[in-house]
């Protein structure tokens, strides 16, 4: 079972550039979201989303856009890198009722240069 | 504000020493409870939940975790840690709210087991 499948795993960019950072999941979970985990602060929840084609924001959505066209992707866009989004990224996803876990992908590594 | 504190952000013990970590949450009403576990490099696992009934809960790798209601705590516990336990731990709570369910973490608590 593939689970959530977060594409690429490690990423350097420069200061200004765009990128998108992909997550996959396959158990048919409607809620999705995205989290950055910074030392002694956790995992902070940027986007999330209960279904195609609702989105909302978390915590820290400044600089991060998301868009879920299937029940499957959920990217996370980042328009023009910054050095304070060096951090590293978790997709999440899990049935959209209470009483349900949330499954974590491996993690995306990203350094803003 | 509503958060999730967890009290230790960096403990050390010896192996067969006891642990305690403590976490505590501020949003009322019902919530699902979680500790996840991070080793060095990976991804978050699940070491165990609470959603209802025995508020003592047992997880994964001999660890244990206590739901108090009054107190608004679930506190995380393994009577005797092993090198292999180092790692970074995560209380989370789970709320809904709005329509969605949104889970919010702690800071974390590194624990380093010496040999």
């Amino acid at each position: 079972n593939a689970g959530v499948t977060q594409t690429p795993k490690f990423q350097v960019l420069k200061t200004g550039q765009s990128m998108t950072l992909q997550c996959a999941q396959d158990m048919n979970h409607e809620y999705m979201s995205w989290y950055r985990q910074d030392p002694g602060m956790g995992l902070r929840l940027i986007h999330y989303s209960v279904g195609a084609g609702i989105t909302d924001q978390g915590e820290v959505p400044n600089g991060y856009n998301v868009s879920r066209s299937t029940t499957e992707d959920f990217p996370l866009r980042l328009l023009s890198a910054a050095p304070s989004q060096t951090s590293v990224y978790f997709c999440a996803s899990s049935y959209a009722g209470f009483n349900t876990e949330a499954f974590f992908g491996q993690g995306t590594r990203l350094t803003v240069v | 504000a509503q958060s999730v504190s967890q009290h230790n952000h960096h403990v050390i013990l010896s192996e067969a020493a006891s642990l305690e970590l403590g976490c505590n949450y501020s949003y009322g009403g019902t919530v699902n409870l979680f500790w996840y576990v991070q080793y060095p490099g990976q991804h978050l696992q699940l070491l165990l939940k609470y959603f209802s009934g025995d508020p003592l809960v047992k997880g994964i790798k001999g660890f244990e975790a206590e739901f108090i209601k009054s107190k608004f705590s679930f506190n995380l516990r393994k009577p005797s840690v092993q090198w292999s336990d180092t790692a970074e731990y995560f209380c989370a709570v789970m709320k809904f709210s709005g329509g969605y369910n949104k889970l919010i973490f702690g800071a974390g608590t590194r624990l380093a087991v010496h040999p």
